[in-house]
């Protein structure tokens, strides 16, 4: 099983300030195969990156998402209300299709 | 609009059976993937169980030891979880998600609510 470590665990940042959150795969994921979901209290999550790169539908274009390998990388370029939230990762190579533990992104 | 509508949970003691339900709606059911996906009170996501466009083919967390079935009935756009054996730990928010492809690679594009299942005597 490959086991998905996140970081920082809490991450406390203003409106306008860029987030850079961290995803770190136990193993090499296959195909760059790698989601990054956002989730607001008492609400499902959303998809916001997949393939490690791609944004989905609807997704400003101030989310980013890089890496490749076990090496992963979700960054938000000028924070806006609404974006703080939890941050979840995803390796949907290789079955268990794992997720990581969270990054929440606090006021 | 993608809209999935998941029913059937609630509370049941331990070793009891539950079936949970998804209604699909807004998109080409028969033409994708779809999973379970649970999530445990305050705590991160764990991937259940999933299914292919067709039915044929299922994927399921070796942890839960063959104790729960996902199945589909693509004439009712509607996705099931049989759960059997239940466990405390298997108490969660339990979302419907659809595959954003066929079969395989399974990432979520659109997820239900959620159904909260309690599992306690």
């Amino acid at each position: 099983e490959i086991v998905l470590t996140q970081s920082p665990g809490t991450l406390p940042l203003s409106p306008g300030e860029r987030a850079t959150l961290s995803c770190r795969a136990s193993q090499s994921v296959s195909s760059n195969y790698l989601a990054w979901y956002q989730q607001k209290p008492g609400q499902a999550p959303r998809l916001l990156i997949y393939g490690a790169s791609s944004r989905a539908t609807g997704i400003p274009d101030r989310f980013s998402g890089s890496g490749s390998g076990t090496d992963f990388t979700l960054t938000i370029s000028g924070l806006e209300p609404e974006d703080f939230a939890v941050y979840f990762c995803q390796q949907y190579g290789t079955s268990p299709f794992t997720f990581g533990p969270g990054t929440k992104v606090d006021v | 609009e993608v809209q999935l509508v998941e029913s059937g949970g609630g509370l049941v003691q331990p070793g009891g059976s539950l079936r949970l339900s998804c209604a699909a709606s807004g998109f080409a059911f028969s033409r994708y993937a779809m999973s379970w996906v649970r999530q445990a009170p305050g705590k991160g996501l764990e991937w259940v169980s999933s299914i292919t466009d067709s039915g044929g083919n299922t994927y399921s967390a070796d942890s839960l030891k063959g104790r729960f079935t996902i199945s589909r009935d693509n004439s009712k756009s509607t996705l099931f979880l049989q759960m059997n054996s239940l466990r405390a730990e298997d108490t969660a928010i339990y979302y419907c998600a659809k595959g954003a492809n066929s079969g395989w690679p399974y990432f979520f594009d659109y997820w239900g609510q959620g159904t909260l299942v309690t599992v306690s005597s």
